[in-house]
């Protein structure tokens, strides 16, 4: 069984440019997560889809944060401006609906400079 | 919101040495899920564990959900354990991390 694929795995950009992460989720997994994660934080969520629909969004920074799921299969997270403090590992994961047992991808490094 | 605190921050061991991490809980949670992140970043979920004890090879799992808190046992450790170890609680559908406990273990 494929992963969850994640790309880029590094991106460098400065401030107020843009960035989008890409996200394909295992096949048949309804369910697709983004987490953001600070370094030496936690991983906190920013999104979580059931199938192409928003479960919970309410930690997205809605003003430069955006994403979809528009076919329920892969997704994409869009910053706009980037800020300092966005400089962070984007993860995206997916699990079966209702098992709530996550696979994570290998993250996506942005630094904002 | 849940509070989730895990003890202790920072962790060295000798390889075989055998450690216990602690994750409490504020309040009541559907699950909890413990993840090891490897030196390169990968997130693996190593237990699923509501309540009750689980064993996996060398690592092992206890949770009490009535006190509020899980531990996970490593025992035997090896360099390949090094890392950070995050419990996740699932509150409502969503899943909260704590901060993790980085294990560095010695060969």
């Amino acid at each position: 069984e494929a992963g969850v694929a994640q790309s880029p795995r590094y991106k460098i950009i400065e401030k107020r440019q843009s960035v989008a992460f890409w996200c394909n989720p295992i096949s048949g997994h309804a369910t697709l997560y983004w987490y953001q994660q600070i370094l030496g934080q936690g991983p906190k969520l920013l999104i979580q889809f059931q199938n192409n629909g928003v479960v919970d969004d309410s930690q997205l920074p809605k003003d430069r944060f955006s994403a979809e799921r528009l076919k329920g299969v892969d997704s994409t997270l869009k910053i706009q401006p980037a800020k300092l403090e966005d400089s962070a590992v984007y993860l995206c994961a997916s699990s079966q609906a209702g098992s709530g047992v996550l696979t994570f991808g290998a993250g996506s490094r942005l630094t904002v400079l | 919101g849940i509070q989730v605190e895990q003890s202790p921050p920072d962790l060295i061991l000798q390889e075989g040495a055998n450690s216990t991490l602690r994750c409490n809980f504020s309040d009541s949670v559907n699950n909890l899920q413990w993840f090891h992140q490897n030196p390169w970043g990968q997130l693996i979920n190593l237990f699923y564990i509501p309540s009750g004890t689980k064993q996996n090879g060398r690592l092992s799992a206890t949770t009490v959900a009535t006190e509020r808190y899980s531990l996970l046992y490593i025992s035997s450790s090896q360099t390949t354990d090094s890392g950070v170890y995050f419990c996740a609680v699932d509150q409502g559908g969503k899943l909260i991390f704590g901060q993790g406990t980085e294990l560095s273990v010695k060969p």
